[in-house]
C-alpha cells in the first residue's frame, strides 16, 4: 500500500478555510484516496473519497492533481467542532475491500 | 440499526486474564475489520472478515489474539493472557464490499472498546 505523508499538526481560526495536503508518491493505478476524521475516544469517520480531479460533498472538497502524487483536503469555514485528527489513506478498494492503513494523521486545532 | 456497536465500551482487567470484545456491524455489511489504536497513533489493522471468512490477519495479531465471525454477523475478538502492552482502544469497522472497478465504500467505525490491563 502507498505510504502517505501529512503534516503532524495545523492550527486555524473559526471561519477560515483549512487545506491539509497529503503526499502519496507511490500511489498505484488502482488506488483511491480517502480521508477520515477522528475525535478523541471515538472511531474514525469517513469524510470524502476520490480517484482524480475534484470531489466535493457537504462537508469537504478533495483536490487531486493529474499525477495523483498528492491530494488536498479542503474544509470550508471551519468551526471549533472541526478540531480533530484527519487521516489520509490510499489503497485499492479502500474502505470497501482491503484493510485500511492509517498513518499518524494531522491534528487540526481550531480556535476562536 | 444505526451504526456499528461495540461492547463493552471500557474494560479493565488484570494481567494474565482473558478478555472478549463484541462487535455488531451494520446489518447489510459483509466486511468487518478489527483495529487497535494506542495514544497518539493511528489505528493499526488487526484482521478482516468477509462474511464469516477471516481473509487477512496482521502480524500484530499474536497467538494470544483470536477473532471470529460466526454466521457472518457479529464478531468477537478474544485476547488471552493479557499483557500491559495490550492496553489500547480496539476498534471495529464494517463496510459493504462491491469490488473493483466500483471502488471503495466507506468503512463505518464503532466507538471502540478501551482496554486497560493493570
Amino acid at each position: 500500500l502507498a505510504k502517505t505523508t501529512q503534516p503532524i499538526s495545523m492550527d486555524s481560526y473559526e471561519g477560515q478555510e483549512v487545506n491539509i495536503t497529503c503526499s502519496h508518491n507511490n500511489i498505484a493505478t488502482n488506488d483511491y484516496i480517502t480521508w477520515y476524521q477522528q475525535f478523541p475516544s471515538q472511531g474514525p469517520r469517513f469524510i470524502i473519497q476520490g480517484y482524480k480531479t475534484k470531489v466535493t460533498n457537504e462537508v469537504a472538497s478533495l483536490f487531486i492533481p493529474a499525477d495523483r502524487k498528492s491530494s488536498t483536503l479542503s474544509l470550508p469555514r471551519v468551526s471549533l467542532s472541526d478540531t480533530a485528527v484527519y487521516y489520509c489513506l490510499v489503497g485499492a478498494l479502500t474502505g470497501g475491500g482491503n484493510k485500511l492503513t492509517f498513518g499518524t494523521g494531522t491534528q487540526l486545532k481550531v480556535e476562536l | 440499526d444505526t451504526g456499528v456497536s461495540q461492547d463493552p465500551r471500557h474494560k479493565i482487567t488484570k494481567r494474565g486474564q482473558n478478555v472478549t470484545f463484541r462487535c455488531d456491524p451494520i446489518s447489510e455489511h459483509n466486511r468487518l475489520y478489527w483495529y487497535r489504536q494506542t495514544l497518539g497513533q493511528g489505528p493499526e489493522f488487526l484482521t478482516y472478515f468477509q462474511n464469516e471468512a477471516q481473509l487477512e490477519k496482521s502480524r500484530l495479531l499474536s497467538d494470544r489474539f483470536s477473532a471470529e465471525r460466526p454466521k457472518g454477523s457479529f464478531s468477537t475478538l478474544e485476547i488471552q493472557r493479557t499483557e500491559q502492552g495490550d492496553s489500547a482502544m480496539y476498534l471495529c469497522a464494517s463496510s459493504l464490499g462491491r469490488g473493483f472497478p466500483f471502488g471503495g465504500t466507506e468503512a463505518f467505525f464503532g466507538q471502540g472498546t478501551r482496554l486497560t490491563v493493570v
